[in-house]
């Protein structure tokens, strides 16, 4: 059984350092994974999708990274805002069946 | 772009009363998912469809039913209500499943408490 991992469950950074946030799978046959954002009381919002096949996506100040072989992906925002703070949110899409597992979660809180 | 709608966004039940939550999305996708969420506890599979007439369980589907009649619709049947069905509950749509075609988008979630 497929299980995602994010750690940490919280940070908190000052406005306009680099971070990460980390994604961890334990099944490496999978179709992609996505990066999610959820704001207090909304919806995910998608901001990264990667195929399998390949080893980073970049859109904006994000960019995450795949290494399914270690079972794990980052994602990289540069330059962090407060705007920046909400939940982040992985899910991992599966070889042979329709569903995903999502991981539970880092909220991020950027201090001005 | 409507994208994924989902109505009500709040609802207060009784116990044992019913209630269908709708789901429609309006990208011609095939793929349709009902989870829920539950604080500190992630995104839980309740159904998903991968097209009109198809439909299969997810992790949690005891107390919940599914119909997909088309393609752009898929609600959720919540058949006599239980404290344990207060929840979050998000619809979401992709047009498959591999390489970009699985990126998975999301409607705004319908809160249900169960009083």
């Amino acid at each position: 059984k497929q299980e995602v991992t994010q750690i940490p469950a919280a940070l908190s950074v000052p406005e306009g350092e680099n971070l990460v946030l980390n994604c961890s799978f334990t099944d490496s046959a999978i179709y992609n994974l996505q990066w999610f954002r959820q704001d207090p009381g909304k919806g995910l919002t998608s901001l990264l999708l990667i195929q399998s096949s390949q080893r980073e996506q970049t859109s904006g100040r994000l960019n995450a990274s795949l290494d399914k072989s270690s079972g794990r992906s980052t994602l990289y925002i540069a330059a962090s805002q407060p705007g920046d703070s909400a939940t982040y949110l992985c899910a991992v899409r599966h070889f042979g069946n329709e569903k995903l597992t999502f991981g539970t979660g880092t909220r991020l809180t950027i201090i001005p | 772009n409507a994208g994924v709608t989902q109505t009500p966004k709040f609802r207060i039940l009784k116990i044992g009363q019913s209630m269908t939550l709708q789901c429609a999305q309006d990208m011609n996708h095939n793929y349709m998912y009902w989870y829920r969420q539950d604080p500190g506890m992630g995104l839980k599979l309740i159904y998903y469809s991968v097209g009109a007439g198809i439909t299969d369980k997810g992790e949690v589907p005891n107390g919940y039913n599914v119909s997909r009649s088309t393609t752009e619709d898929f609600p959720l049947r919540l058949e006599l209500a239980a404290p344990s069905q207060t929840s979050v509950y998000f619809c979401a749509s992709s047009y498959a499943s591999g390489g970009t075609t699985g990126e998975l988008f999301f409607g705004e979630g319908s809160r249900l408490t169960v009083l």
